[in-house]
C-alpha cells in the first residue's frame, strides 16, 4: 500500500537555525510533491510544490529537495523564527485526481 | 490567492442529529472539491471527492449514506453528517484546486469545521 512517512513527529530548534524536515514515500512514483503548513485548528496552507524533474525549489527562506531515487523530499527553513512554529505536512497526489494523501506531519517548535 | 471558506467553524450537536457543513470557493469556480477528516494528533485523511453536477466519489471505508455530499454549484459543496455519533467528532476540512492554477496543482483549503457530537 502507499505510505508517506515524516520521520520526526516533533522538532525543536533554536531561532536562527535551519530546520530540516524529511518526507519519505514508498510504492509510488509521484509526478510532484507538495509541502503544506498547518497551524492548530486551521486548514493547511500551501507552501511549495516540486516536480519529479526538479531537484530543488526555493521560496524566500524555504527550500525543498526531491530525490526520486531515494523516494525522499527534504524541506528546509533557514533563519528560522518563532513564527515558523507549526505542523508541516508533505502530500502526494497518488490517485491522479488531484486529491492529496498526506504524511503524518512534523510539528516544528522554534525557540526564541 | 484563492480563498475557500467553511461554515460553521464549530458545531456541537447531540448524538443522532444531522449536521451540514458548507464549503465555498469565494473567488474562483471549483468543479471539484475534496473533503478531508482529521482526528486529534493525526494527519488529514481524504473522505470523498465532490464533483459539481454528479455523484461524489467516496474513499474506501467511508459510508456514503452517512456522509452525504452535494455539489450543486461551481462554488458550493456541502457535507452532511447524518445521524451523527460521538465517533464522528472530528475536524472536517474541504479543499479545492483553482482551475486557474491547474498547472501548479496546489490546493486551497478551508479553515475547517470542528464537529463535536455529545
Amino acid at each position: 500500500s502507499q505510505k508517506i512517512e515524516q520521520n520526526s513527529e516533533a522538532l525543536n530548534i533554536q531561532e536562527g537555525k535551519t530546520a530540516t524536515l524529511t518526507c519519505n514515500y514508498t510504492n509510488y512514483s509521484p509526478a510532484y510533491l507538495q509541502w503544506y503548513r498547518q497551524d492548530p485548528g486551521r486548514g493547511p496552507v500551501f507552501l511549495l510544490l516540486i516536480r519529479e524533474n526538479e531537484k530543488e525549489k526555493r521560496k524566500e527562506r524555504l527550500k525543498v529537495t526531491f530525490d526520486t531515487t531515494l523516494k525522499q523530499s527534504l524541506f528546509h527553513i533557514t533563519a528560522s523564527q518563532p513564527a515558523d512554529s507549526a505542523t508541516y505536512l508533505c502530500a502526494l497526489d497518488i490517485t491522479g485526481r488531484r486529491a492529496l494523501t498526506f504524511g503524518s506531519g512534523t510539528r516544528l517548535q522554534v525557540q526564541p | 490567492g484563492a480563498v475557500v471558506s467553511q461554515h460553521p467553524s464549530r458545531v456541537i450537536c447531540k448524538s443522532g442529529t444531522s449536521v451540514k457543513i458548507e464549503c465555498r470557493s469565494l473567488d474562483f469556480q471549483a468543479t471539484t472539491m475534496f473533503w478531508y477528516r482529521q482526528f486529534p494528533k493525526q494527519s488529514l485523511m481524504l473522505m470523498a471527492t465532490s464533483n459539481e453536477g454528479s455523484k461524489a466519489t467516496y474513499e474506501q471505508g467511508v459510508e456514503k449514506d452517512k456522509f452525504l455530499i452535494n455539489h450543486a454549484s461551481l462554488t458550493l459543496s456541502t457535507l452532511t453528517v447524518t445521524s451523527a455519533h460521538p465517533e464522528d467528532s472530528s475536524f472536517y476540512i474541504c479543499s479545492a484546486p483553482d482551475a486557474g492554477t491547474s498547472a501548479r496543482n496546489e490546493q486551497f483549503f478551508g479553515p475547517g469545521t470542528r464537529l463535536t457530537v455529545l
